[in-house]
């Protein structure tokens, strides 16, 4: 059964910063890209960026290019999202999701809040 | 940007009832990089249909996508109680964006 949980939410600061992770089974997660998509509060999802299976391409939205960074650890079967420069606007809850065969998001984690305020 | 704009925002609908949920893309997407999502609330969106017409593993045949271009249906035959919920479309074929979502909710 393939299964994705992701951590490291929680209540930062503007201008923090914050470490997510998504550890996955039940698959062999090396050979599939990974996404990070969030959902504010009521509100609809957004991508946030992409990764290869092998690292090799990266892609982020505009609203959080410079300020985050995706990563893989393959041998810990886990996928990263180091934020940086937190803002309001990134309350959200994150979602990672395994990239398909046909490039559709086929599972998701259960999500991790990110509560970004003074 | 491909922008995807669906409607109506709101169905209300009975159980038993057929739902037609529509998706407007801002320039041409191909077929094979449409997809559908639903989410009940408090979880996680789970795959319905990808390649505009081809359902995900385990989802029941009452559930059908169809379209092509800037044009695309999510369509549910039969309403279960368990259907309702927000759907959300997706194209994957520049970057990836989603629509802003339409609930399906009791009538």
């Amino acid at each position: 059964e393939v299964q994705l949980v992701e951590s490291g939410g929680g209540l930062v600061q503007p201008g923090g910063s914050l470490r997510l992770s998504c550890v996955a089974s039940g698959f062999t997660f090396s050979n599939y890209g990974m996404n990070w998509v969030r959902q504010a509060p009521g509100k609809g999802l957004e991508w946030v960026s992409y990764i290869s299976s092998s690292s090799s391409t990266i892609y982020y939205a505009d609203s959080v290019k410079g300020r985050f960074t995706i990563s893989r650890d393959d041998a810990k079967n886990s996928l990263y999202l180091q934020m940086n420069s937190l803002r309001d606007e990134d309350t959200a809850v994150f979602y990672c999701a395994r990239v398909s065969r046909e490039w559709s998001d086929d599972y998701w984690g259960q999500g991790t809040l990110v509560t970004v305020s003074s | 940007e491909i922008v995807l704009t669906q409607s109506p925002g709101t169905l209300s609908l009975s159980p038993g009832e057929r739902a037609t949920l529509s998706c407007r893309a801002s320039q041409s997407v191909r077929s094979g990089s449409f997809a559908w999502y639903q989410q009940k609330p408090g979880q996680a969106p789970t795959l319905l249909i990808s390649g505009a017409s081809s359902r995900a593993t385990g989802i029941p045949d009452r559930f059908s996508g169809s379209g092509s271009g800037t044009d695309f249906t999510l369509t549910i035959s039969r309403l279960e109680p368990e259907d309702f919920a927000v759907y959300y479309c997706q194209q994957y074929q520049t970057s990836r964006t989603f629509g802003q979502g339409t609930k399906v909710e009791i009538k």
